[in-house]
């Protein structure tokens, strides 16, 4: 009954490499997100999605992409794989697209670049 | 462009020492402040959400308040279990994302 649900936990791989972490949502939410989390544990939107629609887009490389094959889904996928990718993602879901609106984060993926 | 610091950084108490963690804001029109804890190796919980200047909320042993320009998170004797680092986050009418702070680090020995 896991509400935001996020693979893999760990990711390992070399540099140059294309991997994808996957993120569910079971609440029913109607918009969901990316965030990355440095080792300062600061935490960095990368993208937010609402009914199939990117409404805002940070400042990331093009590497990385969003992909949204329903409203429960919010895949990220990256290419080309760098040093400075390593980091802890977390995906997040939140009832509405709304400045007012509470959200609910899934466990976290640590991807570590060789 | 909205920008919520926080403090301290970090905080050491000692069981039943209680304190308070603070988190200054700045926004274009407030939709609302948010509170969460994280543990290590976990995601961000949502704790709180704050509307409007004046307004408390409590669970536990933790109290959030709310002013125009700072929101305080209250702990009242805290136990070793309180040990997080809390998030502070506000929402507002020029973004649909809200703005994190960097987080205070606690720490409650026994």
């Amino acid at each position: 009954d896991t509400a935001v649900s996020q693979t893999p936990k760990y990711l390992v791989t070399q540099m140059g490499n294309d991997k994808s972490i996957k993120c569910e949502q079971n609440l029913g939410h109607d918009t969901m997100y990316w965030y990355k989390q440095d080792s300062k544990k600061f935490l960095k939107i990368m993208f937010s999605y609402n009914n199939k629609e990117l409404i805002i887009n940070e400042t990331v490389p093009n590497r990385f992409s969003p992909k949204s094959p329903d409203k429960a889904h919010l895949n990220l996928h990256i290419n080309s794989l760098e040093l400075g990718d390593s980091a802890v993602y977390f995906c997040a879901s939140s009832p509405r697209t709304s400045g007012s609106n509470e959200q609910f984060f899934g466990p976290g993926t640590r991807l570590t670049v060789l | 462009e909205d920008q919520v610091t926080q403090s301290p950084e970090a905080l050491r108490l000692q069981e039943g020492e209680s304190s308070s963690l603070n988190c200054s804001y700045t926004v274009s029109g407030l939709r609302g402040l948010f509170w969460y804890r994280q543990d290590p190796g976990k995601g961000p919980e949502f704790l709180f959400t704050l509307y409007s200047a004046g307004e408390e909320k409590e669970k536990e042993r933790l109290k959030a308040t709310l002013t125009k320009k700072e929101s305080f998170l209250h702990i009242t004797a805290p136990k070793p279990e309180d040990s997080a680092t809390y998030l502070c986050a506000v929402g507002s009418g020029g973004s649909y994302i809200p703005t994190f702070g960097r987080g205070t680090s606690l720490i409650v020995h026994p």
